[in-house]
C-alpha cells in the first residue's frame, strides 16, 4: 500500500497531443518530485517542489511543465512530446527538515508511450 | 560532481546464495544513504537507510547494509537470497549540502529457483 497515488497508470499519446499526469500524496509531506525512469538508464530527477515552490529543474525540456497547486498535489503537463520521452514517470514525496532530505515515498508510476 | 555508482548492472544467483551489491558515492560531506527496491510491476520502496549511528543497518526482508566511510561505500547484503528477491535495487544518497537525492543506475537481481 502506498501513500502516493498516480493517474493514469498508462498513457498513450501522439506527438501533437496535450495531456497531464497527476500525483497525490496522503502522507502530509512537504516536498514532491517528478522522476523519469527509462530502461537501462539511471533514475532521472526532473523537478523538485518544496513547500509548493519549485526548487529544482534539471534541464528538463519545456514540453514538460510541472504544476504544484498545494503540498499534496503535483501535476506534469505534457505537450508536443517526442517518442524518446516514452518512459515510466514516477512521482515521489518526502518530508524535508532543516538540512536533511529524508527518504522518498514513490507512487506506482505512469507508463507513457509517445507515438 | 556528486554521484552514486552501482558496479553490477545484472546479478544472477541461485536460491540460498549470499548476496552483496556494491554502492559507492562521491565525497561531498555529510550523507544520508538509502537502498530502494523495485519488484517487478511494483513501485519503488525503501529497503533500508542510514542517517547516523551504527554503520551496520538492518532493513526489511533480511537485508542489511554497511556504511564504510573511509571507502565511501554502502554495500547491500543478504546471507541467503530467495526467489522472491528478484527485483531491481537502487542505491541513493542525499548530501547535506544539496537539496536532492541522487540515485545509482540500479542493479537487476535475478534469482534462479
Amino acid at each position: 500500500e502506498t501513500g502516493v497515488t498516480q493517474t493514469p497508470r498508462h498513457l498513450v499519446m501522439g506527438m501533437t497531443n496535450k495531456k497531464s499526469l497527476k500525483c497525490e500524496q496522503h502522507l502530509g509531506h512537504n516536498a514532491m518530485y517528478w522522476y523519469k525512469q527509462s530502461a537501462k538508464k539511471p533514475l532521472e530527477l526532473m523537478f523538485v517542489y518544496n513547500f509548493k515552490e519549485q526548487t529544482e529543474n534539471n534541464s528538463v525540456p519545456s514540453r514538460f511543465s510541472p504544476e504544484c497547486p498545494n503540498s499534496s498535489h503535483l501535476f506534469l503537463h505534457l505537450h508536443t512530446l517526442q517518442p524518446e520521452d516514452s518512459a515510466l514517470y514516477l512521482c515521489a514525496s518526502s518530508q524535508v527538515t532543516t538540512g536533511a532530505y529524508n527518504e522518498q515515498f514513490f507512487g506506482p508510476g505512469t507508463r507513457l508511450t509517445v507515438l | 560532481a556528486q554521484s552514486v555508482s552501482q558496479h553490477n548492472h545484472h546479478v544472477i544467483l541461485s536460491e540460498a546464495a549470499s548476496l552483496e551489491l556494491g554502492c559507492n558515492y562521491s565525497y561531498g560531506g555529510t550523507v544520508n544513504l538509502f537502498w530502494y527496491v523495485q519488484y517487478p510491476g511494483q513501485h519503488l520502496q525503501l529497503l533500508l537507510k542510514y542517517f547516523s549511528g551504527d554503520p551496520l543497518v538492518k532493513g526489511i526482508k533480511g537485508f542489511e547494509a554497511e556504511f564504510i566511510k573511509s571507502k565511501f561505500s554502502f554495500n547491500l547484503r543478504k546471507p541467503s537470497v530467495q526467489w522472491s528477491d528478484t527485483a531491481e535495487y537502487f542505491c541513493a544518497v542525499t548530501y547535506s549540502s544539496a537539496s536532492k537525492i541522487i540515485f545509482g543506475s540500479g542493479t537487476r537481481l535475478s534469482i534462479r529457483p
